[in-house]
């Protein structure tokens, strides 16, 4: 079975450009999560859905950052404009149900390394 | 708030030695998750064991082991007989109950097994 894809691998851009990272979930997993990955700040989640639906988004840093979530099977993270303090490896994850069901884990995609000139 | 320490920024063992990777967290939950992640060089985190707050029985695997400690609010990750394969940033990360699906991420323990 196919894991979490992610798209692009990396990305080098210059700031004020916009970035769009894309995530296809694990089929049938309802739940996917974006996180970002820093020096600074370690692994930190931005936003999860729930059947496409956003749940929370109470980590999406400022109003750069958007995700959408258009169907089941694919996601989007976009970043406008980009800025420097954005170079960071962003991970998508998903889940078959919630984390309260007994042995459930969220299955991690590559994850797309960004650098902002 | 949920939080997850791992004190232990950098290891460094020499093949075959048994190294302990320390994870200490802190929750007002009653009930919650625990769990270990491995990331490779090559980046991708990999899922490594779940633990559930109500079964505190500790759990091997081939050379992994975990101790489970409520007391300690503990949750220590061991490997037994070290291999350079086995060289990667290690996570733990503690998920609530209220928290809906929310993983906290400690903040890693890099170890390095050189042969």
């Amino acid at each position: 079975d196919a894991g979490v894809i992610q798209s692009p691998r990396h990305e080098v851009t210059e700031m004020g450009q916009e970035v769009t990272l894309r995530c296809k979930p694990i089929s049938g997993h309802d739940y996917l999560f974006w996180y970002r990955q820093t020096m600074m700040r370690g692994l930190e989640l931005l936003i999860y859905f729930n059947n496409n639906v956003p749940i929370d988004d109470s980590g999406m840093p400022e109003d750069r950052f958007s995700a959408k979530m258009p169907n089941a099977s694919f996601s989007t993270l976009k970043i406008q404009p980009s800025e420097p303090r954005d170079s960071a490896v962003y991970f998508c994850a998903s889940s078959l149900v919630g984390l309260a069901a007994a042995q459930e884990t969220q299955y991690f995609g590559p994850g797309t390394r960004l650098l902002v000139l | 708030a949920q939080k997850v320490t791992q004190a232990q920024t950098e290891i460094s063992v020499v093949e075959k030695e048994d190294v302990t990777l320390d994870c200490v967290y802190e929750t007002r939950d009653t009930t919650y998750y625990l769990f270990w992640y491995k990331q490779p060089p090559s980046g991708e985190l990999v899922f490594l064991i779940r633990r559930n707050s109500f079964d505190e029985q500790n759990e091997i695997s081939g050379r992994y082991s975990w101790n489970f400690q409520k007391s300690t609010s503990s949750f220590n990750f061991t490997i037994t007989a070290s291999q350079v394969v086995d060289s990667a940033v290690y996570f733990c990360a503690l998920s609530e109950s209220n928290a809906g699906n929310m993983l906290t991420f400690g903040g890693g323990t890099r170890l390095m097994v050189k042969p």
